[in-house]
């Protein structure tokens, strides 16, 4: 199947720092992907689809000043936390969109824990 | 705007025994309904999904999954589950008319006892 790749899986940064996530798929091209954001003991909640490209579109209520995304190739988006907070702590969590076969499935990481200072 | 709700957030079961979790959703268009897993420490897989036809889906390691348009209801089922099904169960749809954006329940944490 196919895989994806978060890095890194843990952080602890300083409150006011930014902070890099990557994600990337492996063993296909994944011209869209897609970054949620877990709290504990909740749900995923869908932050933004990430375009290869192209600017990324995010959800209602995201700042998308404060988490930039880029896709810059058709492997890689980055997920971008800046001027982190302690209330930006929480799990992030990317997928890649599989166009192979007939599903359109999204193939998930293993997920990027943030803890911010 | 879609919503998805799973009423168990944790079941217990001894092995053998037989499991249905339930998913309701809430939109008033045609959607593609899907059950992902979380094994403990591991990211998310898909058990199995439904986009059109048959309503009774079959998905991998002896799942399957019920579409009832009527009842909104997209419930998961195994008939004699094992210990290693014990992980967290999410249900999630996406709008067809909306791409791939994915709707996530609340989840349901089984733990099987050997």
């Amino acid at each position: 199947g196919a895989v994806v790749s978060q890095h890194p899986s843990r952080v602890i940064c300083k409150s006011g720092t930014s902070v890099k996530i990557e994600c990337r798929s492996l063993d296909f091209q994944a011209t869209t992907m897609f970054w949620y954001r877990q709290f504990p003991k909740q749900s995923l909640m869908l932050m933004a689809t990430s375009n290869e490209g192209s600017k990324a579109t995010y959800e209602q209520g995201v700042e998308k000043d404060k988490f930039l995304i880029n896709h810059a190739s058709l492997t890689l988006s980055t997920l971008t936390v800046t001027s982190a907070h302690p209330e930006d702590s929480s799990f992030y969590i990317c997928s890649a969109r599989d166009t192979r076969g007939d599903g359109y499935e999204q193939y998930f990481g293993p997920g990027t824990r943030l803890t911010v200072t | 705007a879609q919503s998805v709700s799973q009423h168990n957030h944790h079941v217990i079961l001894s092995e053998a025994a037989s499991l249905e979790l339930g998913c309701n959703y809430s939109y008033g268009g045609t959607v593609n309904l899907f059950w992902y897993v979380q094994y403990p420490g591991q990211h998310l897989q898909l058990l199995l999904k439904y986009f059109s036809g048959d309503p009774l889906v079959k998905g991998i390691k002896g799942f399957e999954a019920e579409f009832i348009k009527s009842k909104f209801s997209f419930n998961l089922r195994k008939p004699s589950v094992q210990w290693s099904d014990t992980a967290e169960y999410f249900c999630a749809l996406s709008k067809k008319s909306s791409g791939d954006k994915l709707t996530f329940g609340t989840g349901t944490r089984l733990a099987v006892r050997p």
